[in-house]
């Protein structure tokens, strides 16, 4: 089955500090990755994609990922948290096959001043 | 920046009334999308919709769900029968042209059956 896992509930980090959320997947031939974020009373907002190409991806906020493909994860990170970088954080796979996006559970990120 | 807008951002029904959300996608986008969202659990997508005709669904998406895109602006899923169960968050979701293209996510309606 073509899942997402997110197996920590929440991160605590000081400011300043740098952070890691991670995600791994399961899916079949190549996928198409994501990370978006959720601040209270919001949509989800779109941070960074990998589709192919450089395993390394910037996105907003001055947010990264890294791919990789042989441990099949997709982690989040960012060299100095801040604390407004508090808040839900959802990966999300698309299968090269379908149009729609598959979540994982969510982490709730908290940054400590 | 252009924004997926939805309303109303809770709506609260009697079991077995039947309910419309509203969403007004992103202009130029062309690819629209449900997930729902409930209570402690994940985002599950539920369909999505291109060229007037749903393309893709899933299991939740039963006969009791449908979706429409009435004018050339608002795109809307309608449940028929609400259920206890319904309850959740549901997000409207659009996406330019491109295979590669991100979904850009309004920011939800909180359906409470009662």
């Amino acid at each position: 089955a073509q899942s997402v896992a997110q197996p920590e509930d929440q991160v605590n980090v000081a400011e300043g500090n740098p952070l890691t959320v991670k995600c791994t997947y399961s899916v079949s031939g190549n996928p198409y990755l994501f990370w978006y974020v959720q601040y209270p009373n919001r949509g989800l907002q779109f941070l960074l994609k990998y589709i192919t190409g450089d395993n390394l991806v910037k996105g907003s906020y001055g947010f990264e990922a890294e791919f990789n493909k042989s441990q099949t994860s997709f982690h989040l990170k960012k060299p100095s948290a801040l604390v407004s970088d508090s808040a839900l954080y959802f990966c999300a796979v698309r299968p090269y096959n379908t149009d729609k996006l598959i979540f994982g559970t969510g982490t709730r990120l908290q940054v400590f001043p | 920046e252009p924004e997926v807008t939805q309303t109303p951002s809770h709506q609260v029904t009697q079991m077995g009334q039947e309910v419309i959300l509203r969403c007004v996608p992103i202009s130029n986008h062309l690819y629209f999308y449900w997930y729902r969202q409930i209570l402690g659990q994940k985002v599950e997508f539920l369909v999505s919709f291109y060229n007037n005709e749903i393309s893709e669904k899933s299991e939740i998406f039963d006969d009791q769900f449908s979706v429409e895109r009435p004018d050339g602006s608002n795109f809307t899923l309608k449940i028929r029968s609400t259920k206890l169960e319904d309850s959740a968050m549901y997000f409207c979701a659009s996406r330019e042209a491109g295979v590669y293209n991100e979904q850009f996510f309004g920011p939800g309606t909180r359906l409470t059956v009662l």
